[in-house]
C-alpha cells in the first residue's frame, strides 16, 4: 500500500499561473481533505470530500477549487494563483465509519511545497 | 466554535529531558482528541488520541490524558530522544464526519 500520495512534490508558479495538485490513496477512504500549512498557523482546511462526485468548504476555501470524480482521487485547482498562495499543502484521508473505538484516524501524503513569485 | 491553543514553541531540550507539551481546547459536545507528529519534510502521522474523558492515549513512551474538567490534552514524555525532533500538532475532531481542528504545532527540538 502506497498509502496517501501528493504530485507534485515542489511547484513555482507565477502570479495569474494555474495549476492543479493531485492527491491519490489506494485505502478505499471514503472522506477526503486538503489542508494547507502556514507558518504559526498549523493546518487549516481548504476543501473536503465525503465522497465520490461530492465536494464541500472548509475554513479557507476561497482562491481554490476541488473535484473528486474518482473514489481515490481528490484534486485541487488553483485557477489564477497569488503570492498569498504560496504554502505548503496537504492532502489526507479517512473512512467514514467508526471502528470499534477508533475514531476516523486521518492519514497524511507527504506535502507539496507551492511558491508562488 | 471549536478551537484548539498549544504552546508556543520551538522548545528545546537536552536528550533525557521530560517533556510538556501544553494542549487546551474549546470544543462542543464530546470531541475526539489527538496528537499528531510532523517529522521534517515529510506528513503528519498520528501519535495518539483519546475518545473520551480520562481516557490515556499512548505511543512511542508519549503520553495524554483526556481532562474534561480543564479541557486539556497536554502531551508528555519521561526522557527524549533526538530523533523525537518534530513539531507536534494537538487535534480535535467532533464527531461529526471526519473534519478536525488543529492547534498552531509546537516545534520540538532536541539536542544531544
Amino acid at each position: 500500500n502506497a498509502g496517501v500520495t501528493q504530485t507534485p512534490k515542489f511547484r513555482v508558479l507565477k502570479t495569474g499561473q494555474s495549476m492543479t495538485l493531485l492527491c491519490a490513496q489506494d485505502m478505499n477512504h471514503e472522506y477526503m481533505y486538503w489542508y494547507r500549512q502556514d507558518p504559526g498557523m498549523g493546518l487549516r482546511l481548504i476543501h473536503y470530500s465525503v465522497g465520490e462526485g461530492t465536494t464541500a468548504k472548509g475554513e479557507v476555501p476561497d482562491g481554490y477549487n476541488v473535484s473528486r470524480l474518482k473514489k481515490q482521487n481528490f484534486l485541487l485547482g488553483l485557477e489564477s494563483a497569488a503570492p498569498s498562495q504560496t504554502s505548503v499543502y496537504f492532502c489526507a484521508s479517512s473512512s467514514s465509519y467508526t471502528r470499534a473505538g477508533d475514531p476516523y484516524e486521518q492519514y497524511f501524503g507527504p506535502g507539496t511545497r507551492l511558491t508562488v513569485t | 466554535g471549536n478551537s484548539v491553543t498549544q504552546m508556543e514553541g520551538p522548545v528545546t531540550l537536552s536528550e533525557e529531558a521530560f517533556l510538556t507539551i501544553n494542549c487546551t481546547y474549546t470544543a462542543t459536545g464530546y470531541p475526539s482528541l489527538f496528537w499528531y507528529v510532523q517529522y521534517p519534510g515529510e506528513g503528519l502521522q498520528l501519535l495518539l488520541k483519546a475518545t473520551k474523558a480520562d481516557d490515556k492515549g499512548s505511543n512511542k513512551g508519549f503520553e495524554a490524558t483526556y481532562r474534561k474538567e480543564t479541557t486539556s490534552f497536554h502531551l508528555e514524555k519521561g526522557s527524549v530522544q533526538v530523533s523525537d525532533s518534530a513539531v507536534y500538532f494537538c487535534a480535535l475532531k467532533n464527531n461529526q464526519g471526519g473534519k478536525l481542528i488543529f492547534g498552531q504545532g509546537t516545534e520540538l527540538s532536541v539536542k544531544p
